[in-house]
């Protein structure tokens, strides 16, 4: 069975600092990774997924995260935090398993405040 | 380009009463789609997910239901609501190839009194 742990249910930073938001998953086979913002009372949006091939992968919003599959690691960062960064993140496994049917399984979030 | 809807965006329910949430999506054909629940501080939840008209799994024992009536429609349901069905409820697809990207619709938000 997959799972995932986001490290900080709350993380809070200064605007123009960086942004780390940690992910550690568990899968029994080479997974999809996957990172979703929701802002408040909105569905979720793709910031940015790893399939296979390089693991650096860059998102939108100047979002990018790195694979690193010795930890089970999937941590998101972003060079300089910007107001409009404040939302909730979630980091979400997709097992490579032919009848999995895409299903996601989500880390419990990780609430984004970011101060003037 | 693809679009997911969903309504109604609130809905504000007593206990015992019927339930039905509506998600169509626009712009392909035969996708996967997904019911999830969001509760407060539990993250996301799958409840249902379908690969064609009629084809439902469930994935936690509940007091939903979902149904699949058209290629790109997908109602969630139940005869009697209870406290614990209030939350956020969030319906996606996916390209049936099934290891692709879920794109999320705007949520429903349901308050059970």
């Amino acid at each position: 069975a997959q799972s995932v742990t986001q490290l900080g249910s709350h993380v809070s930073v200064s605007e123009g600092a960086l942004v780390l938001l940690r992910c550690n998953y568990s899968s029994s086979v080479p997974p999809y990774l996957f990172w979703y913002v929701q802002y408040p009372n909105q569905g979720l949006q793709l910031l940015l997924k790893y399939t296979t091939g390089a693991t650096l992968v860059k998102g939108i919003n100047g979002f990018e995260a790195e694979f690193k599959k010795s930890e089970t690691s999937f941590h998101l960062t972003k060079p300089s935090a910007h107001m409009s960064d404040a939302a909730e993140y979630f980091c979400a496994v997709s097992d490579q398993g032919g009848t999995s049917y895409g299903k996601l399984t989500f880390g419990q979030g990780t609430i984004l405040t970011v101060h003037p | 380009s693809q679009t997911i809807h969903q309504w109604p965006a609130t809905l504000v329910q007593p206990v015992g009463s019927p339930l039905s949430l509506e998600c169509t999506v626009e712009g392909t054909s035969n996708p996967n789609l997904y019911w999830y629940r969001q509760a407060a501080g539990r993250g996301l939840q799958l409840l249902f997910y379908s690969v064609g008209i009629g084809q439902i799994s469930s994935e936690v024992p509940q007091n939903l239901s979902a149904s699949r009536p058209q290629d790109r429609q997908f109602i969630l349901s139940s005869k009697k609501l209870l406290l614990s069905d209030s939350g956020f409820y969030l319906c996606a697809w996916s390209v049936q190839a099934g290891l692709e990207t879920q794109y999320f619709g705007p949520g429903t938000r349901l308050l059970v009194l």
